[in-house]
């Protein structure tokens, strides 16, 4: 069985740029998360979806986040203008409900440097 | 306030040695998970532990819901144990996304 599948694996940009990170989860998995891991920290939740309705976004910075899910299979996480701030590995990972002893899987993640 | 306290923040062994991770939780636990990280790797899950003891390997996880508090304990710690664990709880029953500790960093020497 495949993994859940990123790309890029990394990506380098100046600061004002834009930037988008695709993620392709584990067949049948109806849920779908991003997550935002700055360096030496635990990866923080950014927004889940389950099929293509975001179920939480609230720790999304809207102004310059953006994330869809258009058929509730892929996922794109977009950011507009990027800051410095924004430098981190961006994880995506997948659960199917009703699954309850089963982990989320985790992707390799995008690393991202905000020059 | 941080919800998930990890402490150490990071260790050191001597191959052979044991060690005891932990976990703690400012807020109902609902559900908690265990997780280890490569530098630059991807999270691996350990553990699914909702509450009481598991074991896989030299692992054991404990978890203790009315304390709300979660152990990992390694046994005879092996240079492949090197790398971050981050515990985890569950934001809302059911809904699988997860609240992070800060993680243990684990360095393993020969």
């Amino acid at each position: 069985e495949a993994g859940v599948t990123q790309s890029p694996r990394y990506a380098v940009l100046q600061e004002g740029q834009a930037v988008s990170f695709w993620c392709d989860p584990i067949s049948g998995h109806d849920t779908l998360y991003w997550y935002q891991q700055p360096r030496d920290q635990g990866p923080q939740l950014l927004v889940y979806f389950r099929d293509e309705a975001v179920i939480d976004n609230s720790q999304l910075p809207s102004d310059r986040f953006s994330a869809v899910r258009p058929k509730g299979t892929n996922s794109t996480l977009k950011i507009q203008s990027a800051k410095q701030g924004d430098t981190a590995t961006y994880l995506c990972a997948s659960s199917r409900q009703g699954y309850n002893n089963q982990a989320p899987l985790f992707g390799e993640g995008t690393r991202l440097s905000v020059l | 306030g941080q919800q998930v306290q990890q402490s150490p923040a990071s260790l050191v062994l001597q191959e052979g040695e044991n060690a005891e991770l932990q976990c703690n939780f400012s807020t109902s636990l609902n559900s908690m998970q265990w997780f280890y990280q490569r530098p630059g790797g991807s999270l691996v899950s350990l553990f699914y532990n909702p509450s009481g003891t598991k074991q896989s390997g030299r692992l054991t996880s404990t978890t203790v819901i009315k304390e709300r508090r979660s152990s990992l304990h390694i046994s005879s710690s092996q240079t492949t144990d090197s790398g971050t664990y981050l515990c985890a709880m569950e934001l809302d029953q059911g809904g699988r996304a997860l609240i992070f500790g800060t993680g243990t960093t684990v360095s393993v020497s020969p």
